[in-house]
């Protein structure tokens, strides 16, 4: 559970603007995933990186874009490309090939 | 790229009684097989994983199988309480993207007393 947080937990988007969220980790982990909850799906893969420094596109990349600065951190962008951003996003954070560890999510919604 | 299916979508059991949830993948490279427990509004929760060079593991009242040859594995909870109440999701992961998880819809299992 702990060591894996997200920010902010709700998140509220105008049309047009772009948007942060906030994922950090301080398990040590090299590889760090985003994915995206709509309801009644499972979760879709947005972007991963499993080294600083470098990161791939997921299925649903379009719209979105993240940066790996940092081993501890993963912050995803939501741009105004993406077209229908309402739902909850997590991050995850894991050891190559092993358990993946959730954030909390956040809950964007677009206004 | 991996596709995992899942069923049933919904799941309802008397306390007491077995539940079984099951999925199938497409990518044989997948190799990693992890099942997650997920409350309303919360983040999921490994609850067992089981890797391709398994057939079965066991933890308490949970258990996962599979078998490769069909591509397909699933989760059995026997002795089921109303705190198993929660959405159920399976997932494959593929060493060709990054270890990433590829996961099912999910199952929303209700465990009425």
């Amino acid at each position: 559970d702990g060591g894996i947080t997200q920010s902010p937990k709700y998140l509220f988007r105008k049309e047009g603007q772009n948007v942060t969220l906030s994922c950090e980790q301080n398990l040590n982990h090299d590889a760090m995933y985003w994915y995206r909850q709509d309801p009644g799906q499972g979760l879709r893969l947005i972007y991963y990186s499993q080294i600083v420094n470098d990161f791939q596109k997921g299925d649903i990349a379009e719209g979105y874009s993240v940066s790996r600065e940092k081993k501890e951190s993963f912050p995803l962008t939501v741009t105004s490309a993406q077209k229908n951003p309402t739902a909850f996003y997590l991050c995850a954070s894991s050891m190559t090939n092993n358990e993946q560890f959730f954030g909390p999510g956040t809950r964007l919604t677009v206004l | 790229g991996e596709n995992v299916e899942q069923h049933p979508s919904t799941l309802s059991v008397q306390e007491g009684d077995s539940a079984v949830i099951k999925c199938t993948y497409s990518d044989s490279a997948s190799n990693y097989f992890p099942w997650y427990k997920q409350e309303l509004g919360k983040r999921p929760q490994l609850i067992i994983d089981i890797r391709s060079n398994v057939g079965e593991k066991k933890d308490q009242r949970i258990a996962v199988t599979l078998n490769k040859t069909a591509k397909h594995f699933s989760l059995h909870i026997t002795e089921t309480q109303p705190e198993d109440s929660a959405v159920y999701f399976c997932a494959a992961s593929n060493p060709d993207s990054g270890y990433a998880l590829n996961f099912g819809k999910g199952t929303s299992l209700l465990v009425t007393p």
